[in-house]
């Protein structure tokens, strides 16, 4: 069955320090896939999207994250993070198409900033 | 642009009392879902609208939850009677239509089931 696996719950980085977010996914053609970000008691923000063409792709609040096939990967990356990055961020899968397309979501990773 | 708008944010019930949650999409957008987020899960698909039909509610359970999307826009979700398990943020999104794949989330209501 199509998933969505983010294997890290919770992480916890320093200020300044650089970020990776890891998400692997199951399915059998070419995903489109997203990373979101929900920061306390809000919605959901879109970070960014791949849906074809160049496997790096840049997105808001200087993020990027790379498509990579072989490994079934699109994990997100940031060099420095800052105090306001601290949120909860879900990698999303889009199943179906058309009037029917969904998105099938990981359990997301908790981030967490030290000072 | 007006954002996709959920009233209201936070809710507070007793287990089988009964609740209900309304959505406004963006304008224009015409598809609609709705989806149950637990505390420390990602978001899961309760039931999805094209217009003012269901496209998707095989994850709905329909004994206790029931959803409309009249005229195509403004949608409600509701829950009766309501038990511990569906203390939940129900988060309302929102899709321009079949060939656009970005949806746009709302702030979600928050309810606490007691």
């Amino acid at each position: 069955a199509q998933s969505v696996t983010q294997p890290d719950i919770h992480i916890t980085v320093s200020e300044g320090a650089s970020l990776e977010l890891r998400c692997n996914y199951s399915y059998g053609a070419t995903p489109y896939l997203f990373w979101y970000v929900q920061s306390p008691g809000q919605g959901l923000q879109l970070l960014l999207k791949y849906f074809s063409g160049d496997t790096l792709v840049q997105g808001i609040k200087g993020f990027e994250a790379e498509f990579k096939r072989s490994q079934s990967s699109f994990n997100l990356r940031k060099p420095s993070v800052h105090w306001s990055d601290a949120a909860e961020y879900f990698c999303a899968v889009v199943l179906g198409g058309g009037g029917a397309q969904k998105l099938v979501f990981g359990q997301g990773t908790r981030l967490t900033i030290n000072p | 642009e007006a954002g996709v708008a959920q009233s209201p944010r936070y809710k507070i019930i007793e287990k089988r009392q009964s609740v209900a949650f309304w959505c406004n999409p963006i304008s224009g957008h015409a598809t609609l879902y709705w989806y149950q987020q637990i505390l420390g899960q990602g978001p899961k698909l309760l039931i999805q609208f094209q217009n003012n039909g269901v496209v998707d509610d095989s994850q709905l359970p329909k004994d206790r939850f029931s959803a409309e999307r009249l005229k195509g826009v403004d949608s409600t979700l509701k829950i009766q009677p309501a038990k511990l398990e569906d203390s939940a943020v129900y988060l309302c999104a929102s899709l321009l239509g079949p060939l656009r794949y970005e949806q746009y989330f709302g702030p979600g209501t928050r309810l606490t089931v007691t």
